[in-house]
């Protein structure tokens, strides 16, 4: 079975642009599950979708935003980049049944430069 | 809110030495996830324990979900180069309901120079 993919793998960008991450989740994973990780901050849940709808997001700006489509995937976006935004973004899906509900398999992590 | 404490911060291994760290919590977990990740990669579920009490093993790793379900551990036996990395802990946050995990800041492990 095919891993979590994560596209790019690596981005720069300037400040003030806007920037589109993607994931695809392991085949049959419904939920998925995005994460910002920085050295000073360390692993920070950004939100989690499932069917379609974001049913948890944690303490980020409105900035950030995702959403997933039909066949699970999802895609985050980031407006107005801040050099703060610079980190690795990961996504991460999850089976999301009555066992296991809570692993989470990671993908590859897109690394966001902001200058 | 949950947090978790993960100690220690950072180790150095000799090849063939076995090395422990743990997690422990102030608040109750009923699952706990031990990731280990690579530089520039994202976290690898390594184990996945569900049953305070629970002992699973990967390999040369073997984790232990605590009886009080407010701490976990993981042992790595005969430690390889390749063992190198950081190590990170996870529960889920019930506190923000479901798809959210919590980290522990990691346990960096080096080679002894």
């Amino acid at each position: 079975k095919a891993g979590v993919t994560q596209t790019p793998r690596y981005l720069i960008k300037t400040r003030g642009q806007q920037v589109t991450l993607s994931c695809s989740p392991i085949s049959g994973h419904r939920s998925v599950s995005w994460y910002q990780q920085t050295p000073g901050q360390g692993l920070q849940f950004l939100f989690e979708y499932f069917s379609e709808t974001q049913r948890n997001k944690g303490n980020f700006p409105g900035r950030f935003s995702g959403r997933q489509f039909s066949n699970s995937r999802s895609e985050m976006n980031v407006s107005t980049l801040e050099l703060g935004d610079s980190a690795l973004y990961l996504c991460a899906s999850s089976p999301a049944t009555s066992a296991g509900t809570d692993t989470q398999y990671f993908g590859p992590g897109t690394r966001l430069t902001v200058l | 809110g949950q947090q978790l404490n993960q100690s220690p911060q950072s180790m150095f291994i000799q090849e063939g030495e076995d090395v422990s760290m743990n997690c422990t919590s102030s608040s109750i977990f009923n699952t706990w996830l031990w990731y280990k990740q690579d530089p520039g990669e994202g976290p690898v579920l390594l184990i996945a324990l569900y049953k305070a009490g629970e002992l699973t093993s990967n390999g040369r790793l073997t984790a232990q979900f605590g009886i009080t379900r407010k701490d976990s551990f993981l042992n790595i036996s005969a430690s390889i180069p390749s063992d190198v990395g950081i190590y990170f802990c996870a529960g889920p946050n019930y506190g923000g309901s479901q798809g959210n995990l919590i980290f522990g800041k990691g346990t960096k492990l080096s080679v002894k120079p």
